[in-house]
């Protein structure tokens, strides 16, 4: 069963803008993390954002986390044509043989129009 | 490091026919996940090996499915009597455990795309 929520389903923004996508779950987390998916293709990693932090940078990407909330957001700043694609939030279980599973949120589809 | 390999890329196949997928995963790499996703879904969790012992096994995978990694490399996914509703991508992923495997991120190949006719 799908753990996230993302919000919004889609967005459609115009190259330079920032992108802001929102992920909500449901149960504990050991960590949550980003992923892109270019229609086709499989999976990329963005960044891995563990319970105990808060915050985290890298590049033109910015994750929180609100472990309280149950809830991440990830910003695109800057935005360029390339990063269309789908974006999906997942999270890491704490403990058990479920310790490294991912369970993936249905994703937010990005459109960046030049 | 080479990424993750699957193959083939896509499957067409007739209904009740058996199919099988290859997955080959970053070579350091311990841990194997398969993965399901259907079009518009985030992938869903089916089954991982840790080496060559199989941990864990998804509620969505039924006794039509299995998954082996003989020697704690390369992995296949079979299914069997395959039906309509099996046709999705199939995604594989690699990871290490090192620092504990839900601190490191997954590498994912391609997808095998299966359409069931």
């Amino acid at each position: 069963s799908q753990q996230g929520e993302e919000d919004p389903q889609a967005l459609s923004i115009q190259e330079g803008e920032n992108a802001t996508m929102n992920c909500s779950y449901k149960t504990s987390i050991n960590n949550l993390q980003w992923y892109r998916q270019n229609s086709g293709r499989g999976l990329v990693h963005l960044i891995l954002i563990r319970s105990n932090e808060r915050e985290k940078h890298s590049g033109r990407l910015r994750v929180t986390l609100d472990t309280s909330k149950k809830s991440s957001s990830l910003l695109i700043t800057a935005s360029r044509a390339a990063d269309t694609a789908s974006y999906f939030c997942a999270t890491g279980r704490p403990g058990g043989t479920s310790y490294g599973k991912l369970t993936f949120g249905q994703g937010t589809i990005l459109t960046v129009h030049p | 490091d080479t990424g993750v390999s699957q193959d083939p890329r896509h499957k067409i196949t007739k209904r009740g026919q058996n199919v099988t997928f290859r997955c080959d995963p970053i070579s350091e790499h311990n841990r194997l996940y398969w993965y399901r996703q259907t079009l518009g879904q985030g992938p869903e969790f089916l089954t991982y090996f840790q080496n060559e012992a199989q941990l864990e096994k998804s509620r969505l995978l039924s006794d039509r499915f299995s998954a082996e990694r003989p020697k704690g490399s390369f992995s296949t996914l079979e299914i069997q009597r395959t039906e309509q509703g099996d046709s999705a991508m199939y995604l594989c992923a690699s990871s290490s455990s090192a620092g504990g495997p839900s601190n490191q991120p997954q590498h994912f190949g391609d997808g095998t795309r299966l359409s069931i006719l």
